[in-house]
């Protein structure tokens, strides 16, 4: 069964610095998602990217993150100066549809640090 | 927009015996509800969905009913076994891309 494969599994970075999480999705998902969650909360969405421009984001989304799609494969997030607060796990998501009655599938998720 | 609580937080039932968990949402305009299953340290994992032209599905020992009048869904797990152990989520979908969930289940089977 095909996955969306995230790296890296875990990063440790000091409050202040840039991070960049790395996702690959499903060759032919054209979707793409961010979600955070907090240890031990629920899961958040964070924003959703299709052909190439984000198409909705949610208020934690800020001008602190960042999205891109810089190959024909990767999708990545990008945290421009990192706060305590942004400690979490990152899931990234694809589908192959946009229809809002079709599932999507997450990645396995990268767990930041912010020390 | 969407809300989406779930009861309850924590749930020991005894192998063998049925566990259910119940979410209600608030926006009427939400017609996707899918359940996803995770397991300590990893992805949430889509377990069953349904959509709201449906009042119930059921896969083997899953079972989701939704109540489109009362905005609520719950999702059934029959004969459950020591594998089920986890946290469960709800979470809905209005129009847009967006899941909005709920705040998780911990399931625990006693052996």
């Amino acid at each position: 069964e095909p996955e969306v494969t995230q790296t890296p599994s875990h990063q440790v970075t000091q409050m202040g610095q840039e991070v960049i999480l790395r996702c690959v999705p499903i060759s032919n998902h054209l979707y793409f998602y961010w979600y955070r969650q907090i240890l031990g909360q629920k899961v958040e969405f964070l924003v959703s990217f299709y052909n190439n421009e984000i198409s909705e984001k949610s208020e934690i989304f800020d001008d602190q993150f960042s999205v891109e799609r810089p190959d024909g494969s990767n999708f990545t997030l990008k945290i421009r100066s990192t706060k305590l607060e942004d400690s979490a796990m990152y899931f990234c998501a694809s589908s192959a549809r946009r229809d809002s009655y079709y599932g999507y599938t997450f990645g396995s998720g990268t767990r930041l640090t912010v020390v | 927009g969407e809300n989406v609580e779930q009861h309850p937080s924590t749930l020991s039932v005894q192998e063998g015996d049925s566990a259910v968990i119940k979410c209600t949402y608030s926006d009427s305009a939400s017609n996707y509800f899918p359940w996803y299953k995770q397991e300590l340290g990893k992805r949430p994992q889509l377990i069953i969905d349904i959509r709201s032209n449906v009042g119930e599905k059921k896969d083997q020992r899953i079972a989701v009913t939704l109540n489109k009048t009362a905005k609520h869904f719950s999702l059934h797990i029959t004969e459950t076994q020591p594998e089920d152990s986890a946290v469960y989520f709800c979470a809905a979908r209005a129009l847009g891309e967006k899941l909005t969930f709920g705040t998780g289940t911990r399931l625990t089977i006693i052996p």
